[in-house]
């Protein structure tokens, strides 16, 4: 009930082509979706958020897609480049305590 | 642009010692939490601190594990008696209370233990 099933493992994308990264949940209490990239050595930095009040959020090239329905959300990388290289976690939490529940994680490589 | 300090960088302890992590959130922020990340694995979440006292904390934070803000601005995690499994990075993070939601991670403490 508490998990957040995150996929791929590992991804391999051509520069200029388009990441996409998933995740499910089952805890309809959840409310608060953020993906997080990590770079090696360092701790992890929000990405971008979103609620379930909207079924998408864009900043500049990432876009976080939400199906509330389905209970999934994914992270799409548009114009992917090699600096996006990183781990890119999903997570969720409800409002009352930020707890944040962590999807296993997704190695993002960008070709050059 | 503000952010989280932790210190040390990377401990190495014998398995038995006590251990104590330092973080030093940001400085407007109420809302304190440790979590860690064995290698290779998912973050979890350890212990949330608000208020001077313990909000929430998992499984994993046991009678082993102990958090305090001892002078208002330092945020501490002390492990009594190391275990080789709590070899991870230990990631501290803070939370102010108009960006809700948004946690901001320092940049971890290795503990390795032998």
């Amino acid at each position: 009930q508490q998990q957040v099933k995150q996929s791929p493992q590992s991804l391999i994308v051509q520069k200029g082509g388009i990441s996409i990264i998933n995740c499910a949940y089952e805890n309809t209490a959840f409310d608060y979706f953020p993906w997080y990239q990590q770079f090696p050595g360092k701790g992890p930095a929000l990405l971008i958020a979103i609620r379930p009040d909207v079924s998408e959020k864009k900043e500049g090239r990432f876009t976080i897609s939400f199906n509330k329905s389905a209970k999934q959300f994914s992270l799409h990388i548009m114009d992917s480049q090699p600096g996006d290289s990183a781990t890119y976690f999903c997570a969720a939490s409800t409002d009352s305590n930020y707890q944040l529940i962590w999807g296993a994680g997704t190695k993002l490589i960008i070709k050059p | 642009e503000p952010e989280v300090t932790q210190t040390p960088s990377h401990q190495v302890t014998q398995m038995g010692q006590e251990v104590i992590l330092r973080c030093v959130p940001i400085s407007n922020h109420l809302y304190f939490y440790w979590y860690r990340q064995i290698l290779g694995q998912k973050v979890e979440f350890l212990v949330s601190f608000y208020n001077n006292e313990i909000s929430e904390k998992s499984e994993i934070f046991d009678d082993q594990f102990s958090v305090e803000r001892p002078d208002g601005s330092n945020f501490t995690l002390k492990i009594r008696s190391t275990k080789l499994e709590d070899s991870a990075m230990y990631f501290c993070a803070s939370r102010g209370q108009v960006q809700a939601g948004e946690l901001f991670f320092g940049e971890g403490s290795r503990l390795t233990v032998l």
